[in-house]
């Protein structure tokens, strides 16, 4: 039972335009949303986050977006640079988990020149 | 300086051959964690400890022992490996409720 779906293998950007990457989640208890970028042969890395109580968070070039109803999230990556290739990862985390975090598959975000 | 690290990075072994993976972080984390990343990329939580107590543990064949000897280390012993133990590891930590940090991964071969 995946109860955080990126239902995008893959994306294609082109240098200087914004990348949009989605996620989608099923457990109302979510309060907590994360996103990681993964490069090959390295562990996740951290990038932004997002409570529950907002609906958005800006961090430079980063932005997430939050709907909760729709249980949705989305990072938005403006302008989008060839070192941002590589693949983001959702994670959620639910009230009273500990630190437990719920993962997507990730989405392979490719920026060409 | 690195912030999670883990060894050994590749591990090739045979069935039923018994390994550990170390992890160490220097971070002054207080809760570390152990991942597993399939062949599908599914990254899904193992086990995590909190100052040397185990506070999650997943549905995790009991083969998987975690071991924490201080708060900046978390080992993880596997008895008698099976192929589909096959994934890479990651071990991970964090403080209070910020963003985990993960180390490089630990390629495991199970042949």
């Amino acid at each position: 039972d995946q109860q955080v779906k990126q239902n995008s293998p893959s994306l294609s950007v082109q240098e200087g335009r914004i990348s949009i990457l989605n996620c989608d989640y099923t457990n109302s208890m979510f309060d907590y949303f994360l996103w990681y970028k993964k490069y090959p042969a390295e562990g996740p890395t951290f990038l932004i986050s997002i409570s529950s109580i907002k609906d958005k968070n800006e961090d430079g070039r980063f932005t997430v977006f939050l709907n909760k109803s729709a249980k949705h999230l989305s990072l938005h990556i403006v302008p989008s640079q060839p070192g941002d290739s590589a693949v983001y990862f959702c994670a959620a985390r639910a009230l009273g988990t500990a630190s437990k975090l719920t993962f997507g598959t990730g989405t392979r975000l490719q920026v060409t020149l | 300086d690195t912030a999670v690290s883990q060894t050994p990075k590749y591990l090739v072994t045979q069935m039923g051959n018994d390994k550990s993976i170390k992890c160490e972080q220097n971070l002054g984390h207080d809760t570390m964690y152990w991942y597993k990343q399939d062949s599908k990329k599914f990254l899904k939580i193992m086990f995590s400890y909190n100052n040397k107590e185990l506070i999650i543990n997943e549905t995790v064949p009991n083969r998987f022992s975690p071991k924490s000897p201080d708060k900046a280390h978390l080992n993880l012993h596997i008895n008698s490996l099976e192929l589909g133990d096959s994934a890479v590891y990651f071990c991970a930590s964090s403080q209070g409720t910020s963003g985990q940090h993960f180390g490089p991964g630990t390629r495991l071969t199970v042949t």
